[in-house]
């Protein structure tokens, strides 16, 4: 079954630096694989989109991920953190060739600090 | 324009009562999806439709879980005799027509059962 992991349940980075959410699918074949954020007590918007053009995606707000098929990773990575963007982030897959549903990751929270 | 809404955001419901959450998508759109999230974890497929057809309800937990969208817009997600382990958010989204178009998500209900 098309699963995917992210390490890490928690994540706090400082205002300015590097932000690496870490995302590892599963899949006999190149799936297509989704970041999307929620805020607190709203629905999940969505950063960007893995299809299998570019290796790597170019999102909303900053971030970008890139597609790693050897390493079997999608890793979410914004260069410099904003506090605007604490929040709830998820990696989700839909298997290629069919079906519409998403299969989400259980979700990295993340923390910037002053 | 006007987002994915449901109704209620918050539902409290004793145990063996029978709950009915609204989901109004954008409107025109074809696609319709039914995601549960349990406290902590990422949202799990429930059901899927394409206009008022019920293309694919895999993940509907028991046969206590009944969605319908009789006209191809407005859909009901429908628990019957609600459990405790049914507490969760039941998130709706909607997409203009299948992959690779954006799932769009509405903010949710949180059901309680207590």
């Amino acid at each position: 079954a098309q699963s995917v992991t992210q390490l890490g349940s928690h994540v706090s980075v400082s205002e300015g630096a590097l932000v690496l959410l870490r995302c590892n699918y599963s899949s006999s074949v190149p799936p297509y694989l989704f970041w999307y954020v929620q805020y607190p007590n709203q629905g999940l918007q969505l950063l960007l989109k893995y299809t299998s053009a570019a290796t790597l995606v170019k999102g909303i707000n900053g971030f970008e991920a890139e597609f790693k098929k050897s390493e079997t990773s999608f890793h979410l990575t914004k260069p410099s953190a904003h506090m605007s963007d604490a929040a709830e982030y998820f990696c989700a897959v839909r298997k290629a060739g069919g079906g519409n549903k998403l299969t989400f990751g259980t979700g990295t929270q993340l923390k910037v600090e002053l | 324009g006007a987002g994915v809404s449901q109704s209620p955001r918050y539902k409290v419901a004793k145990r063996g009562q029978d709950v009915a959450l609204r989901c109004d998508p954008i409107s025109g759109h074809v696609s319709l999806f039914w995601y549960q999230q349990a406290l902590g974890q990422g949202p799990e497929f429930l059901t899927y439709f394409q206009n008022e057809a019920q293309l694919d309800k895999s993940g509907l937990p028991s046969d206590r879980f009944f969605a319908e969208r009789p006209e191809g817009s407005v859909s009901t997600l429908k628990i019957q005799r609600t459990q405790q382990e049914d507490s969760a958010v039941y998130l709706c989204a909607s997409s203009l027509r299948d992959f690779p178009y954006e799932q769009y998500f509405g903010p949710g209900t949180r059901l309680t059962v207590t």
